[in-house]
C-alpha cells in the first residue's frame, strides 16, 4: 500500500535549524516534494527531489535517500513566518496521472 | 511561476444543493488538472484527475456521481458537488501541471466549502 509518515507536530524558536522527516512505501517513485501550507491555504512549492543527494534553495535544503524510502526538509535560520504546516508528498507513476501523494503534513510552530 | 485560480473561495450552500467550482490555469495550458479534498488537520487527498476532453479518473470511495468534473478546455476544470450534504463540507483545492511528468504542480488557493 502507500504510507507516507512524517511528525505530526514540531517546535522551534526563532534563529534555529529544524529538521522534518518523512519516510514513504509507495508501489513506485518518480520524485518527492515538499510543500509549505499556511492555515486556510493552499500548499506553496518548496523543494523537489527526484535523485539521491542534498538540494539547496535558500534557508531550505531537502533531502533524498531513495533506497531508504526516506526524505529531510532542513530550515535554517527560522523566522515566525516560518510558522506552517509542512507535507512531504511522492509523485507514483502508478497511480493516475502524476498525482501526488501526500503525508498528513508537520505543523512546525516557530517561538521567539 | 504559473498561476492557478479557484472560484468562489469560500461557499455556503444549503443541504442537497449543488455547488461548482471552478479551476483555472491563467498563464498556462494545463493538460492535466488534479482535484484534492482536505478535511481540518488531515492530508490532501487526491479525488479525482481530469485530462481535456476526456472522462476524469476518479480515486477509490470517490462518487464520480456525486462529484462532477469537467475539464472542457486547457485552461479550465470544474468540479460540481451535487445534493451537497454537510459531510461535504471541506476544503477543495485543485492543481495544474504543464506536462505529464514534469516536476511541479501548481495549486490553486482552494475553495473552503460550507453545507448546512
Amino acid at each position: 500500500g502507500q504510507n507516507i509518515d512524517q511528525p505530526t507536530e514540531m517546535t522551534a524558536t526563532e534563529g534555529a535549524i529544524v529538521q522534518i522527516n518523512c519516510t514513504y512505501q509507495t508501489s513506485g517513485f518518480n520524485g518527492l516534494f515538499w510543500y509549505q501550507q499556511h492555515a486556510g491555504e493552499a500548499p506553496t512549492f518548496l523543494s523537489y527531489n527526484v535523485l539521491d543527494g542534498l538540494e539547496e534553495k535558500g534557508r531550505f535544503s531537502s533531502f533524498l535517500s531513495r533506497s531508504k524510502g526516506y526524505s529531510y526538509l532542513l530550515l535554517k535560520e527560522l523566522q515566525m513566518k516560518d510558522s506552517a504546516s509542512y507535507l512531504c508528498a511522492v509523485r507514483d507513476p502508478d497511480q493516475a496521472g502524476t498525482a501526488l501523494i501526500f503525508g498528513k503534513g508537520t505543523t512546525l510552530s516557530v517561538s521567539s | 511561476g504559473a498561476v492557478v485560480s479557484q472560484h468562489p473561495s469560500r461557499v455556503i450552500c444549503k443541504s442537497g444543493t449543488s455547488v461548482k467550482i471552478e479551476c483555472r490555469s491563467l498563464d498556462f495550458q494545463a493538460t492535466t488538472m488534479f482535484w484534492y479534498r482536505q478535511f481540518p488537520k488531515q492530508s490532501l487527498m487526491l479525488m479525482a484527475t481530469s485530462n481535456e476532453g476526456s472522462k476524469a479518473t476518479y480515486e477509490q470511495g470517490v462518487e464520480k456521481d456525486k462529484f462532477l468534473i469537467n475539464h472542457a478546455s486547457l485552461t479550465l476544470s470544474t468540479l460540481t458537488v451535487t445534493s451537497a450534504h454537510p459531510e461535504d463540507s471541506s476544503f477543495y483545492i485543485c492543481s495544474a501541471s504543464l506536462l505529464a511528468g514534469v516536476d511541479e504542480q501548481f495549486f490553486g488557493p482552494g475553495t473552503r466549502l460550507t453545507v448546512l
